[in-house]
């Protein structure tokens, strides 16, 4: 079955530090999006991709950074965490423009 | 611009009570497509209905439906006769060809169901 896969479920990491969020669907989906989740403000987007080598800012994109270099993955970069980016991190992948979406089980991310 | 405004942070209702959600949205377009997702305590996302802004009908699933509004901007959904199950919070979405059909998300609405 196609499934789209987050990984990690869990880090901690220290302010200043990179940090890295794995995503991974096989749905063959060309969109593809990173959300962040946080009390009162529901999903914020940070980044997206229409397809490969394709990216684009969100509304929260500081501090963040994608690449898109084949369809199934779309890795979420911060360069340097913050603690205020200590969040609930979700990818979702879609079929295409006004579609709903799949999403991943989500990243719990702490900056400590 | 893009606006999808939940106003009920939460709702607290006692099994078999019927309880709608509400959603406001703002959009210039003309073509654009709304959405419901539940979360439930677990966390994950789930899809629950997509309808876009030239289909006003009303929907039914089960026990959930859904009413589609473009006079009044609104994309209401209603539980009727709720279960423990259905507490969970719900978001309501919009995506619109302005946005390149990004969807943006309401804050959510946080539904506890009581036994």
């Amino acid at each position: 079955d196609a499934e789209i896969t987050q990984s990690p479920r869990h880090k901690i990491t220290e302010t200043g530090r990179q940090v890295t969020l794995a995503c991974h669907q096989t749905w063959n989906h060309n969109n593809m999006f990173w959300y962040r989740q946080d009390l009162g403000h529901g999903l914020r987007l940070i980044h997206y991709s229409y397809g490969v080598q394709d990216t684009n800012k969100g509304e929260v994109s500081d501090g963040y950074s994608v690449s898109r270099s084949n369809t199934e993955d779309l890795p979420l970069t911060l360069e340097s965490a913050a603690s205020s980016q200590t969040s609930v991190y979700f990818c979702a992948s879609s079929e295409s423009g006004g579609y709903g979406y799949t999403f991943g089980s989500g990243t719990r991310l702490t900056v400590v | 611009a893009q606006k999808v405004t939940q106003a009920q942070t939460e709702i607290s209702v006692v099994e078999k009570e019927d309880v709608t959600l509400d959603c406001v949205y703002e959009t210039r377009d003309t073509t654009y497509y709304l959405f419901w997702y539940k979360q439930p305590p677990s966390g994950e996302l789930v899809f629950l209905i997509r309808r876009n802004s030239f289909d006003e009908q009303n929907e039914i699933s089960g026990r959930y439906s859904w009413n589609f509004q473009k006079s009044t901007s609104s994309f209401n959904f209603t539980i009727t006769a709720s279960q423990v199950v259905d507490s969970a919070v719900y978001f309501c979405a919009l995506s619109d060809h302005t946005g390149g059909f990004k969807t943006i998300f309401g804050a959510g609405t946080r539904l506890f169901v009581k036994a």
